[in-house]
């Protein structure tokens, strides 16, 4: 089946630092890809549609100047988290979908744990 | 996509069976249903769909009514593995939009 990769695993950065954190599709292209938010205790929470060789879409209230998204190509998106806060530490979770299927194929990540101190 | 309801936890014993229900009244007819799971500080991870038979694989099975309003995920022997929150989502199968998750149901399996 389809497999997406997510890396790191966990990451701690300090106050004022970036972050990048790598998305990929292993055994599939994925012209799209989602990135999502989940702080403890709460569901998932999209944050953006990255599409391949254009500019992502963000949902209502995530700043894209903040979340830098890249798709630069079928198999690669990463999501940057620039000057980072202890605000933003929360686990995030990429997903693609594999469109060689066409009822399945969502298939998520293992998520990112991110700490700011 | 349809609004679902669940209910926000559920217990069950090792061994048994594990129903989970969700409500989806509001179900188009071009719409599916399907179901996530998400294992403590893990990605979610799919686990059926079905459109309006039943549909069994070798991790669940998945009941919908007649009229589709609503579904039951069967796990049919819960282990302590399966403990996690369960997401049942309907939306249509083609497209590009995200999966978009509500709170889903928090199983736990006891020992």
């Amino acid at each position: 089946g389809a497999v997406v990769s997510q890396h790191p695993s966990r990451v701690i950065c300090k106050s004022g630092t970036s972050v990048k954190i790598e998305c990929r599709s292993l055994d599939f292209q994925a012209t799209t890809m989602f990135w999502y938010r989940q702080f403890p205790k709460q569901s998932l929470m999209l944050m953006a549609t990255s599409n391949e060789g254009s500019k992502a879409t963000y949902e209502q209230g995530v700043e894209k100047d903040k979340f830098l998204i890249n798709h630069a190509s079928l198999t690669l998106s990463t999501l940057t988290v620039t000057s980072a806060h202890p605000e933003d530490s929360s686990f995030y979770i990429c997903s693609a979908r594999d469109t060689r299927t066409e009822v399945e194929g969502y298939t998520f990540g293992s998520g990112t744990r991110l700490t700011v101190v | 996509d349809a609004k679902t309801t669940q209910p926000p936890s559920m217990d069950c014993a090792e061994g048994r069976a594990a129903n989970l229900p969700c409500n989806h009244s509001t179900i188009s007819g071009n719409e599916y249903v399907y179901w996530y799971r998400q294992i403590h500080s893990q990605g979610p991870q799919y686990i059926i769909h079905g459109l309006k038979n039943n549909e069994t694989n070798e991790m669940a099975s998945l009941i919908i009514t007649e009229d589709r309003k609503s579904s039951t995920l069967i796990l049919p022997h819960a282990t302590l593995r399966d403990t996690a929150v369960y997401y049942c989502i309907v939306r249509v199968a083609a497209g590009r939009r995200a999966l978009t998750f509500g709170s889903g149901t928090r199983l736990q399996v006891q020992p």
